[in-house]
């Protein structure tokens, strides 16, 4: 399975933008890049995830490397409801194996 | 719909003790998930379902750990006998069918922290 590599843990000052890296160099052209968030003492939950293209939703945007070996989960506006950890995965949308590896993630820290 | 369901929310147990974690995912979904969180491991996945057939369980630690899915809107996963290093908060999750675009989202329940003394 393709992995990926985030920080242990970034910090953010309450209003500003964030933006929380992601490498995932093996990414095969099947894999879709999701992006969850886990809030203390709760189980995670769905951000966003692309293919390509950048993405935008109402909680974040996702932009997408050109080679697709990084991309970057950007939080316009930080609030201090969004000290989360935040995990990369890739999810491949081929019928083959699916079994998303979730790994560590990102620890962000909102300072108010 | 009131997302996915687990309990119990807390369990203390003993060691040696059997112990039975339950799940009801969301209606509509087949595919449903188990996961363990630890400090040391961070989140593993330990077995997923497809239409109640168990996919993959190559994360299961050992025979110590079942799951069974006997319809598409109940779960168990029973831990027979516990020990100690058993400790953690245990998730079920849930997602429709994996599709062209990758729009598999996981929604996972509120977890059951898991005390084994």
């Amino acid at each position: 399975d393709a992995k990926t590599t985030q920080p242990n843990s970034m910090e953010s000052n309450e209003e500003e933008p964030v933006h929380l890296p992601c490498n995932h160099s093996t990414i095969s052209g099947t894999d879709y890049i999701h992006w969850y968030r886990q809030l203390p003492s709760q189980g995670p939950e769905y951000v966003i995830h692309g293919l390509t293209s950048n993405v935008n939703n109402r909680m974040a945007s996702l932009a997408i490397a050109e080679d697709r070996k990084s991309s970057t989960l950007i939080l316009h506006r930080a609030t201090l409801r969004d000290a989360a950890v935040y995990y990369c995965i890739l999810i491949s949308a081929s019928g083959g194996s699916y079994i998303p590896t979730f790994g560590r993630g990102t620890s962000l820290i909102v300072h108010p | 719909d009131a997302g996915v369901i687990q309990s119990p929310r807390h369990e203390v147990t003993e060691m040696g003790q059997e112990v039975t974690l339950r799940c009801k995912p969301i209606s509509g979904h087949d595919y449903l998930f188990w996961y363990r969180q630890t400090m040391m491991r961070g989140l593993e996945l330990l077995i997923y379902f497809n239409n109640n057939v168990p996919i993959d369980d190559s994360g299961m630690p050992e025979d110590r750990f079942s799951a069974k899915m006997p319809n598409a809107s109940f779960s168990t996963l029973k831990i027979q006998p516990s020990e100690p290093r058993d400790s953690a908060v245990y998730f079920c999750a849930s997602s429709f069918r994996v599709t062209r675009q990758g729009g598999n989202e996981q929604f996972f329940g509120p977890g059951t922290r898991l005390t084994v003394l």
